[in-house]
C-alpha cells in the first residue's frame, strides 16, 4: 500500500453514461498525475496538478474528460457519454515537493459495455 | 522527445537464478530513470530510480539496476529470482517538457519465474 487511495476499484457502465473516479492522494503530496492503461500497454500520461492548479493536459484527454482537484487534497476525473475506447485502468500518482518519485494508486478499472 | 523501450515482452526465469529485464532509453539530456513493478489488478509500485551518481542503483525487494550511458541502458537485475517476484514490469524516463516531470513508460515485460 503507496498511500493513495483510489475509489471505486472497478467500475462497469453503459456506453453513454457518465463516471467519476476519485483520487486522494499522500497528505503532504502536492502533485498529483493522472494517467491512463491499457491491456498491453504502459500508463500513459492524462492531466497533472500541482496543488489545485491543473497544469497540464494530455492531447489524449477529450473534450469529454475533465479532471479537478479543489483545494489541493483530494482530485476527481470525471469522464461523460463515454464510449468503448474509455475502457482501462485509471492510475492516480501523487508525488511530494522536491522529489521525482511518483508513488501510484491502485488504480480504477473502466469497462464500458 | 523522451522515450524508453523494452525489447521483451516476456522474460522466463528459473527459481534462483539470476534475472535481467532489460530497458534502453533516448533522452535529449540527462536521463532521470525509473522502475515500477505491477501485480495483477494493482497499481504500480516504485523499485528504483537513477538521477545522478553510482551507475549501480539497488531498490527494493533485491532488485537493482545498472546505469550505461555509452549503450543508453537501464537494465534491472536481481541475482536470485524468486517465484513471488512473477509480475509486470515497467521502464519508464521523466520527460523535460514543460514542468510536470510527468513519466513516459515503456510497453513493459512480464516476468515468470518458473519453481
Amino acid at each position: 500500500d503507496t498511500g493513495v487511495s483510489q475509489d471505486p476499484r472497478h467500475k462497469i457502465t453503459k456506453r453513454g453514461q457518465n463516471v467519476t473516479f476519485r483520487c486522494d492522494p499522500i497528505s503532504e503530496h502536492n502533485r498529483l498525475y493522472w494517467y491512463r492503461q491499457t491491456l498491453g500497454q504502459g500508463p500513459e500520461f492524462l492531466t497533472y496538478f500541482q496543488n489545485e492548479a491543473q497544469l497540464e493536459k494530455s492531447r489524449l484527454l477529450s473534450d469529454r474528460f475533465s479532471a479537478e482537484r479543489p483545494k489541493g487534497s483530494f482530485s476527481t476525473l470525471e469522464i461523460q457519454r463515454t464510449e468503448q475506447g474509455d475502457s482501462a485502468m485509471y492510475l492516480c500518482a501523487t508525488a511530494g515537493p522536491g522529489t521525482d518519485t511518483q508513488y501510484f494508486g491502485p488504480g480504477t478499472r473502466l469497462t464500458v459495455l | 522527445a523522451q522515450s524508453v523501450a523494452q525489447p521483451e515482452d516476456q522474460v522466463n526465469v528459473a527459481e534462483g537464478n539470476p534475472l535481467t529485464v532489460k530497458c534502453t532509453y533516448s533522452v535529449s539530456g540527462n536521463p532521470y530513470l525509473f522502475w515500477y513493478v505491477q501485480y495483477p489488478n494493482r497499481g504500480l509500485q516504485f523499485l528504483l530510480k537513477y538521477i545522478t551518481g553510482d551507475n549501480l542503483v539497488k531498490g527494493s525487494y533485491g532488485f537493482e539496476a545498472e546505469f550505461n550511458k555509452s549503450q543508453t541502458s537501464f537494465h534491472l537485475k536481481k541475482p536470485s529470482a524468486l517465484v513471488s517476484d512473477s509480475a509486470l514490469y515497467f521502464c519508464a524516463v521523466r520527460d523535460y517538457g514543460g514542468a510536470t516531470n510527468k513519466l513516459i513508460f515503456g510497453t513493459g515485460t512480464l516476468l515468470a519465474v518458473q519453481p
